[in-house]
């Protein structure tokens, strides 16, 4: 069965300190990892996803096959990226989406 | 282009009551979903329309009904509300399974 674990429910770092969103699945096959992001009372809204590599806000993930993992990173956190956080799967042939828990990203000035 | 567009944004339901969420999207998506967020326990899948004419249920399908009305709207129903469906809903689209997923703004619903 597919899951997506984020072993961390809330992360404080300073403003201009590194950030590190852990991601870890379980999937036998080949899966498509996605980044959410929902600012505060907003819609969730696409961060990144993995098939694209590309960096959005500062923001970049890869996946690591062998530790299946899809960490979020950003080199330099800004207050404006307080926000919670989802790590999503989608596994092959269209199945649907499993979603993290979420880890709650807490910038402070 | 309003995306997914949901109503309604808040509602305070009776015990035992009845109510429908609407939702509509102008992406010409084929697959739609409902979704309830919980604190701690992320997102929930509570049903889901792979294409027009088809429902399945998602992980926590039990207390409510959906509606694949055509291809843009996708309604949820609860038949007899109950505390524990006191939750944020979410509907969103893709344009087949799998793909991206866009959100609506969500529905804040209270059953005391």
């Amino acid at each position: 069965a597919q899951r997506v674990t984020q072993p961390e429910k809330l992360l404080s770092v300073f403003k201009g300190a590194p950030v590190e969103l852990k991601c870890n699945y379980s999937y036998s096959g080949s899966p498509e990892l996605f980044w959410y992001v929902q600012y505060s009372r907003q819609r969730l809204q696409l961060l990144l996803r993995h098939i694209s590599r590309e960096s959005i806000k500062g923001f970049t993930a890869d996946l690591n096959k062998g530790e299946t993992s899809f960490h979020l990173k950003k080199p330099f956190a800004q207050e404006e990226d307080s926000a919670m956080y989802y790590c999503a799967l989608s596994g092959n042939y269209g199945q649907n989406f499993v979603f993290g828990p979420g880890t709650r990203l807490s910038v402070l000035p | 282009n309003a995306g997914v567009t949901q109503t309604p944004k808040f509602q305070v339901l009776k015990t035992g009551q009845s109510m429908t969420l609407q939702c509509a999207q102008d992406m010409n998506h084929n697959s739609m979903y409902w979704y309830r967020q919980d604190p701690g326990m992320g997102l929930r899948l509570i049903y889901y329309s792979a294409s027009e004419g088809t429902t399945d249920k998602g992980e926590v399908p039990n207390g409510y009904n959906v509606s694949r009305l055509n291809k843009r709207e996708f309604s949820l129903r609860l038949e007899s509300a109950a505390p524990s469906q006191t939750s944020v809903y979410f509907c969103a689209s893709s344009e087949w399974p799998g793909n991206t997923i866009y959100f609506g703004e969500g529905s804040w619903l209270t059953v005391v």
